[in-house]
C-alpha cells in the first residue's frame, strides 16, 4: 500500500521566518511530487510540483527532493500570515497512473504577526 | 492550467437519497478523477473516470455506492447513492493533462441529514 507521510503539525512560525514542511513516500517508483496549498473550505491549489533530485525554487518556495532518501519537503521563506493553510504533500506514481494521486495527511502552518 | 467547473458546491440532502455531481473542464484532458475529503482528513482517490468505459475504483469503494460517468474528454459526473450521515464530505473532481500537473475543481460541501 502506498503510503505519504507528512510532519505532525500544526506548525507555528512567526511572520518572516522560514516554514518547512516535510513529507516521506513508500513508493520508490514515484515519479512526480506535489505540494498543495488548502485553505479551510476551499479545493486544494497547487503551488508547486517537482520531479528531479535537488531543489526547485518558485518565488518564496523551495522544493526540495531526494529519491534516495524517499523525501520530499517544502520551504517557505518569509512567511506571511496569508500562508496559513493546510499544506498536501501529493505523490504520482507516474506511468499509466499518471494524475493519480496519493496524498498525505497534512501539515497545519499558522504563521502569527 | 485547465479550469474546472463542478456543480453543485454544496448541497444538504436527506439520507436515503442520491445526488449527482457535475464536472465540467474547459479543455481536454487525458484523466479525470474523483476524491473525496472526509472532515478534518486528506484526499482519498475514490476512482478514475475513464472516457467511454467503467471507472476503475480504488478499495473501498463500489460502483453502486458511487457511479461515475464520462461520456467526453472534458466531462464528468459522480453519483453518491443511497447516502447516509456518513457520506457527508467535500467531493472534488481532478484533472491531469500530463505528469506534471494535476488540477482541482472547488469541490462539492455535501451535508447528509
Amino acid at each position: 500500500q502506498k503510503e505519504v507521510e507528512q510532519n505532525s503539525g500544526p506548525l507555528s512560525v512567526p511572520e518572516g521566518a522560514i516554514a518547512s514542511l516535510n513529507c516521506t513516500y513508500s513508493d520508490r517508483g514515484s515519479q512526480s511530487f506535489f505540494w498543495y496549498r488548502q485553505y479551510s473550505g476551499k479545493s486544494p491549489e497547487l503551488i508547486m510540483f517537482i520531479y528531479s533530485n535537488g531543489d526547485k525554487e518558485d518565488g518564496r518556495f523551495t522544493a526540495q527532493l531526494n529519491k534516495a532518501s524517499q523525501y520530499v519537503s517544502l520551504l517557505i521563506r518569509d512567511s506571511q500570515p496569508s500562508d496559513s493553510a493546510t499544506y498536501l504533500c501529493a505523490v504520482d506514481a507516474g506511468g499509466t497512473s499518471y494524475g493519480k494521486l496519493t496524498f498525505g495527511q497534512g501539515t497545519i502552518l499558522t504563521v502569527h504577526p | 492550467s485547465a479550469v474546472i467547473s463542478q456543480k453543485p458546491s454544496r448541497d444538504i440532502c436527506q439520507r436515503g437519497t442520491s445526488l449527482t455531481i457535475q464536472c465540467q473542464v474547459d479543455s481536454q484532458v487525458t484523466m479525470m478523477f474523483w476524491y473525496r475529503q472526509q472532515p478534518g482528513q486528506s484526499l482519498t482517490l475514490i476512482a478514475t473516470a475513464n472516457q467511454g468505459s467503467e471507472a476503475t475504483y480504488e478499495s473501498g469503494f463500489v460502483i453502486d455506492k458511487f457511479p461515475i460517468s464520462r461520456p467526453n474528454l472534458t466531462f464528468s459526473t459522480l453519483t453518491v447513492s443511497n447516502m447516509s450521515p456518513e457520506d457527508s464530505s467535500i467531493y472534488l473532481c481532478s484533472a491531469a493533462r500530463g505528469e506534471t500537473e494535476a488540477f482541482f475543481g472547488q469541490g462539492t460541501r455535501l451535508t447528509v441529514v
